[in-house]
């Protein structure tokens, strides 16, 4: 059975701060790898999305990282803003099955 | 409407009430999803549907039974439920169940609350 966990749970930053947000899964026999943004509340927004083959994905202030061999993923946010106040939640997909972490959630201060 | 959209938004029932759940993607998608989100546990796969044929039951109690007349929509029956059944549940979509990127879509979500 996958596990996904991420660290820290919890994060809280000054604004302009870069944040470094860590995700790691047992099983490396993945398809993807999801990146979601949670308001409480609220449905999950999709940030990125990492295929297998793929090192790193980026769109705009957000890079994702991915080692499939080592089980580990990291997403970067550049810049840190207030509105980037939120839980960030780590998703792989196994077969059709989509595995998530219990999330970090990021405090950014103004 | 665009995207995925779930009704009721909150729904507050009684452990003896029956209630539905509605479900609707608007993206063509031929696979659908329902999770459920207790407070600080991580989401759980709850019931896939592709093509409108159920592909996984999790180890879900019968007092959640779920429908899909189409592609384009998901229903969530509930009857007889438990406290412990209060949580957000989330409705997803794919394009399908394949190997390519296959990005899950989501839903904002029912709050539910069983007094």
């Amino acid at each position: 059975k996958q596990e996904v966990t991420q660290i820290p749970a919890a994060l809280s930053v000054p604004e302009g701060e870069n944040l470094v947000l860590n995700c790691s899964f047992t099983d490396s026999a993945i398809y993807n790898l999801q990146w979601f943004r949670q308001d409480p509340g609220k449905g999950l927004t999709s940030l990125l999305l990492i295929q297998s083959s793929q090192r790193e994905q980026t769109s705009g202030r957000l890079n994702a990282s991915l080692d499939k061999s080592s089980g580990r993923s990291t997403l970067y946010i550049a810049a840190s803003q207030p509105g980037d106040s939120a839980t960030y939640l780590c998703a792989v997909r196994n077969d059709y099955k989509l595995s998530f972490g219990a999330g970090t959630t990021v405090t950014v201060r103004a | 409407e665009t995207g995925v959209t779930q009704t009721p938004r909150h729904l507050v029932m009684g452990m003896t009430n029956k209630k539905s759940l509605k479900c609707e993607q608007h993206l063509g998608h031929n696979a659908m999803y329902w999770y459920k989100q207790s407070a600080k546990k991580p989401l759980e796969l709850m019931f896939v549907y592709s093509l409108e044929e159920r592909v996984e039951n999790n180890s879900v109690p019968s007092r959640f039974s779920p429908e899909c007349p189409n592609s384009s929509h998901l229903f969530l029956h509930l009857h007889t439920l438990q406290p412990e059944d209060s949580a957000l549940y989330l409705c997803a979509s794919s394009q399908d169940l394949g190997q390519g990127a296959n990005e899950q879509y989501f839903g904002p979500g029912t709050r539910l609350t069983v007094t």
